[in-house]
């Protein structure tokens, strides 16, 4: 079966400190893979998307990155952070079809201070 | 960028009744999805309706979607209070390939 691994579950980092959340996928090949982000009490906003090996689609821009060295490892990264990156980071994976569901990780709850 | 709105914001009912939460969209799109998100969890997929499809269901759930009028409703029977959880709704964009934008969600709780 298939299964997403996010990781941290929480961080707290100051302002101007580097990022890096991971993402990996286990049990499918090939899958899309999403970052979204989560503000409190609010709507899911599609920051990357990726159809494949180094290939990312960004939605906003901003001071985030993200890279997909392998099939199934998604990095949200970021050189410098900012008080209004504060939010509640989804990873999720999704088949090849664009019918197919979107499965989640749990998330990374990042605080920067 | 936003492409679903979900309404009401916000829904308070007691165990037993029905809770109907509503998705507007503003492009063409392949199909809809509506998802579930416990509180600090991540979201679990409920069901897919496609484009050409106006109705579906799947136990206590019902699924319609009016492409002409860009519009999705989630009903939920007979609610439980384990139903509590905020809902959104799901679109990709026809021109845009697979990636699915989210709306705000309906945030509903359920009183026994």
């Amino acid at each position: 079966s298939q299964t997403i691994h996010q990781w941290p579950a929480t961080l707290v980092q100051p302002v101007g400190s580097p990022l890096s959340l991971e993402c990996t996928v286990e049990g499918t090949s090939n899958p899309n893979l999403y970052w979204y982000r989560q503000a409190a009490g609010r709507g899911l906003q599609l920051l990357f998307y990726s159809v494949g090996i180094g290939q990312i689609s960004s939605e906003v821009p901003q001071n985030l990155s993200a890279s997909r060295p392998q099939d199934r490892q998604f990095i949200l990264s970021s050189k410098k952070l900012l008080l209004s990156d504060s939010g509640f980071y989804l990873c999720a994976w999704q088949g090849m079809r664009t019918s197919s569901p979107l499965h989640f990780g749990n998330g990374t709850r990042l605080t920067v201070t | 960028s936003q492409q679903g709105e979900e309404d009401p914001q916000a829904l308070s009912i007691q165990e037993g009744e029905n809770a109907t939460m509503n998705c507007s969209y503003k492009t063409s799109i392949n199909n809809l999805q509506w998802y579930r998100q416990n509180s600090g969890r991540g979201l679990v997929h409920l069901i897919l309706i496609r484009s050409n499809e106006r109705e579906k269901h799947s136990g206590r759930l019902r699924v319609t979607l009016d492409t002409s009028k860009k519009s999705s409703s989630l009903l939920i029977t007979a609610s439980r209070a384990a139903d509590t959880a905020s809902y959104f709704c799901a679109t990709d964009r026809v021109q845009a390939g697979t990636a699915l934008i989210f709306g705000k969600g309906t945030t509903l709780s359920v009183s026994s």
